[in-house]
C-alpha cells in the first residue's frame, strides 16, 4: 500500500518562529489533507489540497502531486499551534485515507 | 458550520464487555468511516460504509467489531467483546463524495479505555 512519511517528527519552536513541515507519499494520491490535533486528541481539518496551494490565515500549504510532496507552512507561530500536524492521503479506487505517523510541534512562550 | 458529532467523550469499560460508540456525521454526506488510534500511533482506517453497507475495511476490523446506521442521522461502531488492546481513541469522519474525491471531516473522537 501507499506510504506515507511526515518529517522532521519533532519540532521545538520559539513563539514567533517560522516552520515548514513535510510529508512525503510513495504514490499518485487523489485526496490531500493535513490536520493539527489539538492536545484534547480532536483532529482539525487544515486543509484539503490534492495539488496547488492554500493559504489560511499564518497557514498554508503546497502540494505537488506530480513529486509526491506536499508542505505546511506555518508562519509566526503560537503557543496554541502546539500539537501533533498529520498528513493523509487517499487514491482513487479505495475509501480509505492513510495517516503518516506525525509531527509533534512544541511552541514555547 | 456544519460537524461530525461523536458520544460520548469518554468511555470506560471492562474488558469482555460490549460498547457501542455513536456518531452523528455531517447531514448531506454519504460516505462514513470509523478510525482509531491508539496512544502515540498514527491515525489508522477501520472501515467506510455507504449506501447502507460496508464498502471497504481494513484487517483490523473483524467479526469482534460491526457498524450500522439505525436511523437517518448516526452511524455507530460497535465493538462486541472488548480487550484491552482495543483502548484507543476512535473518531468518525464523512464526506460527501469517496475520501478519494472530496475532503473527509472527522469527529472530535472517543476515548475507550478498556480495564
Amino acid at each position: 500500500g501507499i506510504q506515507v512519511e511526515q518529517s522532521p517528527p519533532d519540532l521545538i519552536l520559539q513563539e514567533g518562529a517560522n516552520s515548514t513541515l513535510r510529508c512525503n507519499f510513495s504514490d499518485s494520491v487523489n485526496n490531500l489533507q493535513w490536520f493539527h490535533q489539538n492536545p484534547w486528541g480532536q483532529l482539525i481539518n487544515l486543509f484539503y489540497i490534492p495539488s496547488g496551494t492554500k493559504q489560511n490565515g499564518r497557514l498554508s500549504a503546497t502540494t505537488v502531486a506530480t513529486e509526491r510532496y506536499s508542505l505546511l507552512y506555518i508562519s509566526s507561530s503560537q503557543t496554541t499551534d502546539s500539537g501533533v500536524y498529520f498528513c493523509a492521503v487517499g487514491q482513487g479506487g479505495s475509501e480509505k485515507l492513510v495517516f503518516g505517523k506525525g509531527t509533534k510541534l512544541t511552541v514555547n512562550p | 458550520e456544519p460537524e461530525v458529532t461523536q458520544t460520548p467523550s469518554h468511555q470506560v469499560t471492562q474488558m469482555g464487555q460490549e460498547v457501542i460508540l455513536r456518531c452523528v456525521p455531517i447531514s448531506n454526506h454519504l460516505y462514513f468511516y470509523w478510525y482509531r488510534q491508539i496512544l502515540g500511533q498514527k491515525v489508522e482506517f477501520l472501515v467506510s460504509f455507504y449506501n447502507n453497507e460496508i464498502s471497504e475495511k481494513s484487517e483490523i476490523f473483524d467479526d469482534q467489531f460491526s457498524v450500522e446506521r439505525p436511523d437517518g442521522s448516526n452511524f455507530t461502531l460497535k465493538i462486541r467483546s472488548t480487550k484491552l488492546e482495543d483502548s484507543a481513541m476512535y473518531f468518525c469522519a464523512s464526506s460527501a463524495q469517496g475520501a478519494w474525491a472530496t475532503e473527509a471531516f472527522f469527529g472530535q473522537g472517543t476515548r475507550l479505555t478498556v480495564v
